[in-house]
């Protein structure tokens, strides 16, 4: 069982450029979600998903674009790198909605700089 | 913006010490979460308290909820250097546009000295 696995680790991109974070979960869990994370900042929320086919907008939306074609897959796509996007990245997904009480489960990060 | 503000943003003790963490939050919650983070490593759950509760126990550690206060502490007893690590509370809503998010604090940077 490999929890919720993301790609890549680490991730060098030039300012303009574009890329996609990818994340899969083989828990069978119905919600997924992006969070940046930054110093002094504690994890924001980018996107997140309540189910294939539906997303929605966090607290940090802009510059990012996600999709939900299956229950396992979430990516996170930049449409055009900005020095501001430089962060860790983290997917995260569990069983129903954790503002009711169910345990988030995280993947292990993306280290992304944008230069 | 920030629901979870958690006080101190670091602390230093000594192995066999308490540590104890504080969370504070600004509107109503359906429950609390703690969770920890190894440097380099992604969040792992340590223990959830729903609004109604006051106490949680599982193991070394202990959650206390005073929603009347809106705060949260978390006490870990007899630390150890394994237990160094960042701590952040989150906290959950229910219903509307907060389904199925939680909403972090910035975290506690604790180090236990051997």
């Amino acid at each position: 069982n490999a929890g919720v696995t993301q790609t890549p680790k680490f991730q060098v991109l030039k300012t303009g450029q574009s890329m996609t974070l990818q994340c899969a979960q083989d828990m069978n869990h119905e919600y997924m979600s992006w969070y940046r994370q930054d110093p002094g900042m504690g994890l924001r929320l980018i996107h997140y998903s309540v189910g294939a086919g539906i997303t929605d907008q966090g607290e940090v939306p802009n510059g990012y674009n996600v999709s939900r074609s299956t229950t396992e897959d979430f990516p996170l796509r930049l449409l055009s790198a900005a020095p501001s996007q430089t962060s860790v990245y983290f997917c995260a997904s569990s069983y129903s909605t954790a503002s009711s009480g169910n345990t988030i489960y995280f993947g292990e990060g993306s280290w992304l700089t944008v230069v | 913006s920030q629901q979870g503000e958690e006080d101190p943003q670091a602390l230093s003790i000594q192995e066999g010490e308490n540590a104890t963490m504080n969370c504070s939050y600004k509107t109503s919650i359906n429950n609390l979460q703690w969770y920890r983070q190894n440097s380099g490593r992604g969040l792992v759950h340590l223990i959830l308290i729903r609004s109604n509760e006051r106490e949680k126990h599982s193991g070394r550690l202990r959650v206390t909820l005073d929603t009347s206060k809106k705060s949260s502490s978390l006490l870990i007893t007899a630390s150890r250097a394994a237990d160094t690590a960042s701590y952040f509370c989150a906290t959950g809503h229910a219903g509307g546009t907060s389904y199925g998010k939680l909403t972090f604090g910035q975290g506690t940077i604790l180090t236990v000295h051997p």
